[in-house]
């Protein structure tokens, strides 16, 4: 079974500019996550979706993050404008489903972020 | 010795000892504990997972604790091995719905 993918691995910007991040979910998993690790730190949820619905994206910042998933699979996550506090690594995960209790997740390899 | 922020608490054990990471959860309601396991460069891969009505669960080498009354959980790594070195992180479920994630702990083999 293909894991969670996640393009690019590595991404370099200077602040103020705009970057977009893939990933495509294990097949059948109806529920992703995005999530930012910051070095040092855990994960913390930046947005999850069931299907291609929002069901709790209240860490995200709004002012300059988006995320869609307009066909419930595939995912992508934007910055516009990044900011230095933005380098982070940004990991996808995926689920099976929501609603029936907290569903184990799988991880992809995650995107390397550096703002300069 | 531990420190917080940008350095994470470390871990140190020969190989062949056993190893016990300890986490402490915030939330008395939280259901559901995963552990996980995230080496350099790589997603944290899933180690082992226990609901709020167990005490113990045992897997391959590793066995997850779980007190409730003073919300700690421990993950205790049996004849730690060299490929065991990592960052472990505790995860709570957030009532039911995704998981919030504990700051890590670095495990750190000594040949």
């Amino acid at each position: 079974e293909a894991g969670v993918a996640q393009s690019p691995r590595y991404k370099i910007i200077e602040k103020r500019q705009s970057v977009a991040f893939w990933c495509n979910p294990i097949s059948g998993h109806a529920t992703l996550y995005w999530y930012q690790q910051i070095l040092g730190q855990g994960p913390k949820l930046l947005i999850q979706f069931q299907n291609n619905g929002v069901v709790d994206d209240s860490q995200l910042p709004k002012d300059r993050f988006s995320a869609e998933r307009l066909k419930g699979v595939d995912s992508t996550l934007k910055i516009q404008p990044a900011k230095l506090e933005d380098s982070a690594v940004y990991l996808c995960a995926s689920s099976l489903e929501w609603g029936q209790g907290a569903e184990t997740q799988y991880f992809g390899p995650g995107t390397r972020l550096l703002v300069l | 010795g531990e420190s917080v922020g940008l350095h994470l608490p470390t871990l140190s054990v020969q190989e062949g000892d056993n190893s016990i990471i300890n986490c402490a959860y915030s939330n008395s309601a939280s259901d559901y504990f995963i552990w996980y396991k995230q080496e350099s460069g790589k997603g944290p891969q899933f180690i082992i997972d226990i609901r709020s009505n167990m005490d113990k669960r045992q897997g391959q080498r590793v066995t997850v604790l779980l007190n409730k009354t003073v919300k700690h959980l421990s993950l205790q790594i049996a004849a730690t091995q060299p490929g065991d070195s990592a960052v472990y992180f505790c995860a709570e479920d957030n009532y039911g719905q995704n998981f919030v994630f504990g700051p890590g702990t670095r495990l750190s083999v000594l040949p």
